[in-house]
């Protein structure tokens, strides 16, 4: 299994609104809406900030918002805050009963 | 809340078994399935396996010749061994428990432990 595509980095001042994207196949993220994207501060464990697609845990800000179109996910962050500054992850469940996860994305807050 | 952690040797020679447990404390090991992710130094994650409380298990292709993943209810913890290892194999290691049950994600994770491949 192949990972899913995601840009190596993203930036954005405080306040504007940035979109990470993350591209699979029809065997993952197109196949299923079981798309999830986590949070990773250096040094920390990934932190789950949305899970099928576009549905937040309680206690993840409402500026964190996730949305599919065919084979290709994306994670829209609202009203950047400095402590938005890290890695991000997607992740799907796949045909094969597998998960993969995309390469990672660096959003940096200037 | 459900806490997961890791413990096992920092250290393993390379052609040796790298072996890991993750004890599940804050609520049962007998529901949901149990993963194992990895991330090399800089990089990005990758998932290794998982395992439900039955004993029935998946595999990354890319690992599945050198990987098996154990679990022992009665202690509320799974395990993982990584046959054959090279510096390739250096990395932090995760365990995270899995919803798999028409909301597929990874809801707790461990600390992560970080396994060096190194004679």
């Amino acid at each position: 299994q192949s990972a899913l595509t995601q840009p190596a980095s993203v930036s954005g001042s405080p306040g504007q609104s940035i979109t990470i994207s993350c591209t699979g196949t029809s065997s993952d993220v197109g196949g299923y809406n079981y798309v999830s994207w986590y949070q990773q501060h250096p040094g920390k464990a990934p932190k789950l900030m949305i899970y099928d697609v576009s549905k937040r845990p309680s206690g993840v800000s409402n500026r964190f918002s996730g949305s599919k179109s065919g084979n290709t996910a994306s994670l829209t962050i609202s009203g950047l805050q400095a402590e938005d500054e890290a890695d991000y992850y997607c992740s799907s469940y796949t045909s094969s009963n597998t998960w993969v996860f995309g390469g990672g994305t660096k959003l940096t807050v200037l | 809340q459900v806490q997961l952690q890791e413990s096992g040797p920092g250290l393993v020679k390379p052609s040796e078994t790298l072996s890991l447990t993750c004890t599940v404390s804050g609520g049962s090991i007998s529901s949901y399935y149990w993963s194992w992710i990895r991330q090399p130094p800089g990089k990005g994650l990758e998932w290794i396996g998982d395992i439900s409380y039955s004993g029935s298990t998946n595999y990354n292709p890319s690992l599945k010749s050198r990987v098996t993943i154990s679990v022992d209810t009665s202690k509320n913890q799974f395990s993982l061994k990584l046959s054959s290892v090279t510096a390739a194999d250096t990395a932090v290691y995760y365990c995270a428990k899995e919803r798999r049950d028409g909301h597929n994600y990874f809801d707790y994770w461990g600390q992560g432990t970080l396994v060096t491949v190194s004679s």
